[in-house]
C-alpha cells in the first residue's frame, strides 16, 4: 500500500521533449513537494503546495511547471528538456509544514539523450 | 542563508562498529533538525528529528541531539549491521520559514561490511 507513489519510475527522452511526472499520495496529507536530487546525492527543494496553493518557489528554470489539481496530487511539467534536467526527481507530503515529517516516494529518473 | 555541512562520505566500516556522522548547521531562526536515510533505489525515509536545543532523537538504534550551543546534530549508532548501508541526510527546516522547507546536508553514504 504505497503512501506516495510516482510514475513513471525512468523516464528516457530526447532533449527538446516535453515530459510529466505524477505524483499521487494516500495519506490524507495537505502539502506536498517537489525535489530535485543530482548525480552526487544533492537534494534541493523545487516546489512546495499546501492545500493546492504555490508556497514554495525555489530558483528554478520557468521550464518546470508544478500542477496541483487536488489535495493528493502534484503533478510535474518540463518543457523542451536539457541535458542538465537529467537527475532523480522526488515527490513528498507532509501534514502541515514546518517541523512535520516528510515522507518521500521513490524517485522518477529522468535521463536525457 | 540557511544551511548544513556534513562529513563527506564513503564511511565504510564492520559489522559492530561505531558510526558517527557529523552534521553542523546554520539557521536565522528557530530549526528544527531531522536525519533522513535513503536505502539503494528508494526515496527518503525519515530516522529521527529534534524540534529543540537538547532534545535527542532516536529510532532503530540511531540517536542524534540537538547541540546549540555547537549548531550540531550528530548522529551515532553503537553497533551497525549491514542492512543500515545507506545514504544519510542531515537537514532542517526553519520555524522562521513557516512552510517548512527542507535544507539538507550533501548525504553522506555509509557502507558497512561483514
Amino acid at each position: 500500500d504505497t503512501a506516495v507513489s510516482q510514475t513513471p519510475k525512468y523516464l528516457v527522452t530526447q532533449m527538446g521533449n516535453d515530459k510529466s511526472i505524477k505524483c499521487e499520495q494516500n495519506l490524507g496529507h495537505d502539502t506536498m513537494y517537489w525535489y530535485k536530487q543530482d548525480s552526487k546525492k544533492f537534494l534541493k527543494i523545487m516546489f512546495s503546495y499546501n492545500n493546492k496553493e504555490l508556497i514554495i518557489n525555489e530558483t528554478v528554470p520557468n521550464r518546470f511547471s508544478p500542477k496541483s489539481p487536488d489535495k493528493a496530487h502534484l503533478n510535474l511539467h518540463i518543457n523542451s528538456l536539457e541535458l542538465g534536467d537529467s537527475a532523480v526527481y522526488f515527490c513528498a507530503s507532509s501534514q502541515g509544514t514546518g517541523n512535520q515529517p516528510q515522507h518521500f516516494g521513490d524517485g522518477t529518473r529522468l535521463s536525457i539523450l | 542563508g540557511n544551511s548544513v555541512t556534513q562529513m563527506e562520505g564513503p564511511v565504510t566500516l564492520s559489522e559492530e562498529a561505531f558510526l558517527t556522522i557529523n552534521c553542523t548547521y546554520t539557521a536565522t531562526g528557530y530549526p528544527s533538525l531531522f536525519w533522513y536515510v535513503q536505502y539503494p533505489g528508494e526515496g527518503l525515509q525519515l530516522l529521527l528529528k529534534a524540534t529543540k536545543a537538547d532534545d535527542k532523537g532516536s529510532n532503530k538504534g540511531f540517536e542524534a541531539t540537538y547541540r546549540k550551543e555547537t549548531t550540531s546534530f550528530h548522529l551515532e549508532k553503537g553497533s551497525v549491521q549491514v542492512s543500515d548501508s545507506a545514504v544519510y541526510f542531515c537537514a532542517l527546516s526553519d520555524r522562521g520559514d513557516s512552510w517548512g522547507k527542507l535544507q539538507f546536508g550533501a548525504g553522506t553514504q555509509v557502507v558497512v561490511t561483514p
